[in-house]
């Protein structure tokens, strides 16, 4: 059974510092990758998916991820954060064909500070 | 384009009493989905109806009921609400289970006391 495992639960940066948040799954079989983020009291919206190509993927909001097959990692990364990005940020991953199923990690908080 | 919109935002009952979360989307996507959020949980599957006319249990179905009224509409039934289904609901859809991508609702924020 696939399972995606977010090893941060809060993640505590100040304004225009890098920030990692971290991701790691596993599943037997080739996957679909995504990076949602939650703004307080709001639904999920997409920030980026790896699909297949590059393993370097570009989002939204100047975020990007990399895939990692052999490390089974998908770390979301951003050089320098905003107030802004104070969220909560899920990784999830879907088994292609699999109608679809996505499944979430924990979730892991951002707390950008000023 | 509203997307996906959910009613309730907000629902509290008592326990033992029924209720019926809607979603629809006007996207036409193919496949829908009903999850929970709870705090340090993610979100959990509850069902999903991959195509218009078919439903199927997700990784949480016990205690709920779904109907896939139309392509546009999906539904969430609690038949006797219990405290432990205190949560946020999200409905989603996509344009193909393929496709994975998946768009999402506001949320209903709802209480069983």
């Amino acid at each position: 059974a696939q399972s995606v495992t977010q090893l941060d639960s809060q993640v505590p940066v100040f304004e225009e510092a890098p920030v990692e948040l971290r991701c790691n799954y596993s599943s037997s079989v080739s996957v679909y990758l995504f990076w949602y983020v939650q703004y307080p009291n709001q639904g999920l919206q997409l920030l980026l998916k790896y699909l297949s190509g590059s393993t370097l993927v570009k989002g939204i909001n100047g975020f990007e991820a990399e895939f990692n097959k052999s490390q089974t990692s998908f770390h979301l990364r951003k050089p320098s954060v905003h107030i802004s990005d104070t969220a909560e940020y899920f990784c999830a991953v879907s088994d292609p064909g699999n109608t679809g199923k996505l499944i979430f990690g924990q979730g892991t908080t951002l707390q950008v500070k000023p | 384009n509203a997307g996906v919109t959910q009613t309730p935002k907000f629902q509290v009952l008592k326990t033992g009493q029924s209720m019926t979360l809607q979603c629809a989307q006007d996207m036409n996507h193919n496949s829908m989905y009903w999850y929970r959020q709870d705090p340090g949980m993610g979100l959990r599957l509850i069902y999903y109806s991959a195509s218009e006319g078919t439903t199927d249990k997700g990784e949480v179905p016990n205690g709920y009921n779904v109907s896939r009224l139309n392509k546009r509409e999906f539904s969430l039934r609690l038949e006797s609400a219990a405290p432990s289904q205190t949560s946020v609901y999200f409905c989603a859809s996509s344009p193909d289970y393929e496709l994975n991508e998946q768009f999402f609702g506001p949320g209903t924020r709802l209480t069983v006391l």
